[in-house]
């Protein structure tokens, strides 16, 4: 069964505290992992797709990176402007649904 | 280029209504899913549509169900409602070809 696990459940952080959000997937053929961010009462906002283990993907303060068997978000820096629910999803191969989504991570930068 | 709209933004209904939510999609994409968020589960997915035709389904009982138009715009019906199916539901588009998907801000209904 195709799933997805992100870790850890929450996290804080000071202002300019770089760190790393992690996503780890089972899937039976990953045709592709997304990365997006929630904030509350918002629809998901999106940031990078992963293709291929390997790849990597930056934006701002956020670079986002692939393996095998996981994903990861880096965060550099952070800024209060980034506390926000973070979400990983994958979409498999099997073509039975669109994508599977993790739980998330609920990241809160203090000033 | 206008996002994912969704209506109502807001809905209040007693068990055993039911209800119609409406997606327009970004101009131009064909492909239109519906997602079901709750604190719980966190987001699951419903179905998929593409050029009126729906290609996927998530795991969900038969009151749930939605069809697409011919102009991608999509609807969803959840009928005899239950306080369980109080939720924020999200609607989003990709175009064809495409596994990027792009959401709206969502549905939240709450089920008294």
């Amino acid at each position: 069964e195709d799933q997805v696990t992100q870790s850890p459940e929450a996290l804080r952080l000071q202002e300019g505290e770089s760190s790393s959000l992690n996503c780890s997937y089972t899937v039976s053929g990953l045709r592709g992992l997304f990365w997006y961010r929630q904030d509350p009462g918002k629809g998901p906002e999106f940031l990078f797709t992963l293709y291929s283990a390997g790849e990597e993907k930056e934006k701002e303060r956020l670079k986002a990176t692939l393996t095998k068997k996981e994903s990861f978000l880096h965060i550099t820096a952070p800024k209060p402007e980034d506390s926000a629910t973070y979400l990983c999803a994958v979409q498999g191969t099997s073509g039975t649904y669109k994508y599977i989504f993790g739980t998330g991570t609920r990241l809160k930068v203090l000033a | 280029k206008a996002g994912v709209t969704q209506t109502p933004r807001y809905l209040i209904k007693t068990r055993g209504q039911q209800v119609t939510l409406s997606c327009s999609p970004i101009s131009g994409h064909r492909s239109v899913s519906w997602y079901q968020q709750t604190p719980g589960q966190g987001l699951q997915f419903l179905f998929e549509y593409f050029s009126e035709t729906q290609r996927n389904k998530g795991n969900f009982p038969g009151r749930f169900s939605g069809r697409q138009f011919s102009n991608s715009r999509s609807e969803m019906n959840v009928s005899t409602l239950e306080l369980g199916d109080s939720a924020l539901y999200l609607c989003a588009s990709s175009l064809a070809g495409s596994d990027t998907q792009y959401f709206g801000p969502g549905t939240r209904l709450t089920v008294l």
